[in-house]
């Protein structure tokens, strides 16, 4: 069926780096564009980042930019988000999603938890 | 890139309908049709319910729905149901970002 895995979270010292990485199976994963969603403790959702079908086209929110970075293999059916200067407001549990042709998110995985904490 | 305005609360007694707003600008919810709307029960994985404005993605209850009127998107949940009880979340995703709305948390 189709799904999204997160993994990589964990605890880290402000400063920091550390990267996220999304496994996609069940759909032809080279055709959809996905992003990063976070949510911090007690509050909504953000976006955090987009990239487009085939990897050319990267967005990022004002928050996040020039600091994270997200990328794909699509020979490894995997998404990637490289997260370095951490703050302790980047503290969240990060979804990865797929952004389906309606321009929503169709498909969400079960999220991996980053901490920022000394 | 300013959230989107969703009431930070709503309430309603099970059978009884509610419904959510969503301001943006002109630049935003009232330039494109493409809100979408997602339930996010605690603990557990966002849920696409409305996309493009009011279309339901298969195997959503048309107990759902979602409109547009000038910069203000709205989703109608109608028979409320206990399960209904969660944050809703509207969100626009045009051009090359995607904002949020800040959550409406559905009391039944």
């Amino acid at each position: 069926q189709v799904q999204l895995v997160e993994s990589g979270g964990g605890v880290v010292q402000p400063g920091r780096s550390l990267r996220l990485s999304c496994a996609a199976s069940g759909f032809t994963f080279n055709s959809y564009a996905m992003l990063w969603v976070r949510q911090a403790p007690g509050k909504g959702l953000e976006w955090v980042a987009l990239i487009s079908y085939d990897g050319s086209n990267k967005y990022y929110a004002d928050s996040v930019q020039g600091r994270f970075a997200i990328s794909r293999d699509n020979s490894k059916n995997t998404l990637y988000l490289q997260m370095s200067s951490l703050r302790t407001e980047d503290t969240s549990i990060y979804y990865c999603a797929r952004v389906d042709w309606g321009h929503a998110f169709d498909v969400w995985g079960q999220g991996t938890v980053v901490t920022i904490s000394s | 890139q300013s959230a989107l305005t969703q009431p930070a609360s709503v309430s309603g007694s099970p059978g009884q309908s509610i419904t959510i707003s969503c301001t943006g600008t002109s630049s935003d919810v009232g330039n494109y049709n493409f809100v979408s709307w997602y339930q996010h029960h605690p603990g557990k994985v966002p849920k696409l319910m409305i996309y493009e404005g009011s279309k339901r993605p298969s195997g959503i209850s048309n107990r759902f729905s979602g409109s547009k009127s000038g910069n203000t998107a709205s989703l109608t949940i109608s028979g409320l149901q206990a399960e209904d009880e969660a944050d809703y979340y509207c969100c626009l995703y045009a051009g090359s970002s995607v904002v949020f709305g800040g959550g409406t948390k559905l009391t039944v």
